[in-house]
């Protein structure tokens, strides 16, 4: 199966700050790949999809402009939370899809907004 | 709306006992579910998939049931170990594509 990278593993960081997650697929060229947030006690919720050279797809509800998200190469796809506040807090996890394979997901990133 | 539910939210089992976890799902055109298993600040780990053609599947210790009529599938762990402690979420999909997780069971085996 596909190994995942997403750095960082914790952010802590003033109300304001656009903070980015990185999100490494080690040893396949992922063209696929989905970040979701699991807020507590609830489940991983899909926030958009992240394909390699065009456009990401958002779920609804999910605002574009403040999760940016950008795949310009098959092993490494960005989320950039822009001007992040308070609510953003979450832990956001990152995933590479691969063909008739179970999803495998990165350790995600623990984000605290002051 | 949530199309996946996992109606007990932790879940208590004494060592060498058989663990059960259950998961619910809505939507019948699913055709794919999994399990992970998840360690707090950790992603989830892949532990067991079916596909809608079987009925069960066994991997070691895990083994995991589907019942397509009810829209039901469970994991049993069995014997269970103190290292099996941790948060367990099944996810289902339609295209194999985009999934959708339960909220995950709380599974702490005690010693």
């Amino acid at each position: 199966g596909a190994v995942v990278s997403q750095h960082p593993s914790r952010v802590i960081c003033k109300s304001g700050t656009s903070v980015k997650i990185e999100c490494r697929s080690l040893d396949f060229q992922a063209t696929t790949m989905f970040w979701y947030r699991q807020f507590p006690k609830k489940s991983l919720m899909l926030m958009a999809t992240s394909n390699e050279g065009s456009k990401a797809t958002y779920e609804q509800g999910v605002e574009k402009d403040k999760f940016l998200i950008n795949h310009a190469s098959l092993t490494l796809s960005t989320l950039t939370v822009t001007s992040a506040h308070p609510e953003d807090s979450s832990f956001y996890i990152c995933s590479v899809y691969r063909r008739n394979q179970p999803q495998h997901f990165g350790d995600g990133t623990r984000l605290s907004i002051l | 709306d949530q199309q996946v539910k996992q109606n007990s939210p932790s879940l208590s089992v004494q060592e060498g006992r058989i663990s059960i976890l259950n998961c619910d799902y809505t939507n019948s055109m699913f055709d794919y579910f999994l399990w992970y298993k998840k360690y707090p600040a950790e992603g989830p780990t892949f532990l067991i998939s079916i596909s809608s053609i079987k009925d069960k599947n066994e991997d070691g210790r895990f083994t995991v049931f589907l019942n397509k009529s009810a829209k039901h599938l469970s994991l049993h762990i069995v014997p269970s170990q103190p290292g099996d402690s941790a948060v367990y979420f099944c996810a289902a999909s339609e295209t194999g594509n985009q999934f959708y997780f339960g909220t995950g069971t709380s599974l702490t085996v005690i010693p």
